[in-house]
């Protein structure tokens, strides 16, 4: 059964640093992208980071890049999502989600799901 | 960047009554040379996280009941369930992975039990 368990999520001050964890198992996570996609509080799905399977080429939503860095570790079976320089409107749950194998397209499988909340 | 436009953005539907979404993008998301079209939609039910619903706008994932269809080519597609069970109440999104990075959603379609 694939799995993928977020972690590593809370409260943080404007400007911290917080890094999430998502755990896979179930599959072979080094064949597959993986991504990170966002949700704030009431509001819709939003892309914020994608890994391709060997981790040579990341990229990131504009709304992050130079702040976010996506990484994983193929052995750990283990995808990082390092988040600096925190505002507000970063506020969300973050999830992983996999990288369909066919044209590494839409997101098969995701976790439950990290809350970050970025307040003073 | 490709813009997903949903439609409505929230609907209330009887009991085995029919529901229909749809989403539009801003760009066509056929393939000419697979004609396929790069159209994805997902159901989010209260507390949880998405779920794959329909990829390549009408091929249903596994375990997908049959109620639920994707049709539409080009920049129109539209999700249909057929008869509205309870379980159905839940936010759906399309999302289009014709041009990435981004891969864009929908703002999401709120569906209710009228």
């Amino acid at each position: 059964e694939v799995q993928l368990v977020e972690s590593g999520g809370g409260l943080v001050q404007p400007g911290g640093s917080l890094r999430l964890s998502c755990a896979a198992s179930g599959f072979t996570f080094s064949n597959y992208w993986m991504h990170w996609v966002r949700q704030a509080p009431g509001k819709g799905l939003v892309w914020v980071s994608r890994i391709n399977s060997d981790e040579s080429d990341t990229t990131s939503a504009d709304s992050v890049r130079g702040r976010f860095t996506i990484s994983r570790d193929n052995v750990k079976n283990t995808l990082y999502l390092q988040m600096d320089s925190l505002r507000a409107e970063d506020t969300a749950v973050y999830y992983c989600a996999r990288g369909a194998l066919v044209n590494h397209a839409f997101f098969d499988y995701w976790g439950q799901g990290s809350l970050v909340t970025v307040s003073s | 960047d490709i813009v997903m436009t949903q439609s409505p953005d929230s609907l209330a539907v009887s009991l085995g009554e029919r529901a229909t979404i749809n989403c539009k993008s801003s760009q066509s998301l056929l393939y000419s040379s697979n004609n396929k079209n790069y159209l994805a939609w997902y159901q989010q039910k209260p507390g949880q996280p998405p779920k794959l619903l329909i990829y390549w706008s009408s091929t249903r994932e596994s375990g997908v009941p049959d109620r639920f269809s994707g049709s539409g080519s080009g920049t129109d597609f539209t999700l249909t369930i057929s008869s509205l069970q309870a379980e159905d109440v839940a936010v759906y999104y399309c999302q289009q992975y014709f041009t990435t990075p981004p891969w864009a959603f929908g703002q999401g379609t709120k569906v209710e039990i009228k």
